[in-house]
């Protein structure tokens, strides 16, 4: 089975310019997350989609940031114009059933950021 | 306030022995569940072990078994016969089912195996 696919792996920008990541949830998941990773951090969520409506969204700096779930499959987030502060790692991660008590989430790769 | 504490910033064990991660979190929903996730230098995130809240027996896989003491409000992970492998990242995370059901993580534990 595949897992979850993100791209680019790395990305380099310069502050100000705008970048988006895509991701590819393991086939069946309903549930599609994106987390961000400060270095020396735990992950932290920015947006929970349930097929391809928006879940929690409450940690997203939405002056900046902004996801799409179309389909309720693939995903993108975009940052739009980037700061210094947003580089990091974006983690992508998906699950079958949000509902269930001991649902599983499966994390992707990743996305390095680093704003220039 | 935090609702994960991860103490040990690092950790050393020779390869062969076993090994304990510490854990705390703080809750007041009844209903929540516990992981521990691997992260090496890659990146990516891999899922250990899960324990419920209800469960009464602690979860095991593998060489991984989670120590649930859920008076003290702990799940220290507990690895056996450490391989260089093991060398990573260890992340806590709870998932409180009474709210928006996410993911919080704790800061992490950097292990490292010695040969």
């Amino acid at each position: 089975e595949a897992g979850v696919a993100q791209s680019p792996r790395y990305k380099i920008i310069e502050k100000r310019q705008s970048v988006a990541f895509w991701c590819n949830p393991i086939s069946g998941h309903a549930t599609l997350y994106w987390y961000q990773q400060i270095l020396g951090q735990g992950p932290k969520l920015l947006i929970q989609f349930q097929n391809n409506g928006v879940v929690d969204d409450s940690q997203l700096p939405k002056d900046r940031f902004s996801a799409e779930r179309l389909k309720g499959v693939d995903s993108t987030l975009k940052i739009q114009p980037a700061k210094l502060e947003d580089s990091a790692v974006y983690l992508c991660a998906s699950s079958l059933d949000r509902a269930a008590r001991g649902d599983i989430q499966y994390f992707g790769a990743g996305t390095r950021l680093s704003v220039l | 306030a935090q609702k994960i504490t991860q103490t040990q910033p690092g950790m050393f064990v020779q390869e062969k022995e076993a090994v304990t991660l510490d854990c705390t979190y703080d809750t007041s929903d009844p209903s929540y569940g516990l992981f521990w996730y691997k992260q090496p230098s890659s990146g990516e995130m891999i899922f250990l072990i899960y324990q419920g809240s209800y469960d009464q027996q602690n979860a095991t896989e593998g060489r991984y078994s989670l120590n649930f003491q859920k008076a003290r409000k702990s799940a220290n992970l507990v690895i056996s016969a450490s391989q260089l492998g093991d060398s990573a990242m260890y992340f806590c995370a709870m998932r409180e089912i009474g709210s928006a059901r996410q993911l919080t993580f704790g800061s992490g534990t950097q292990l490292t195996v010695l040969p």
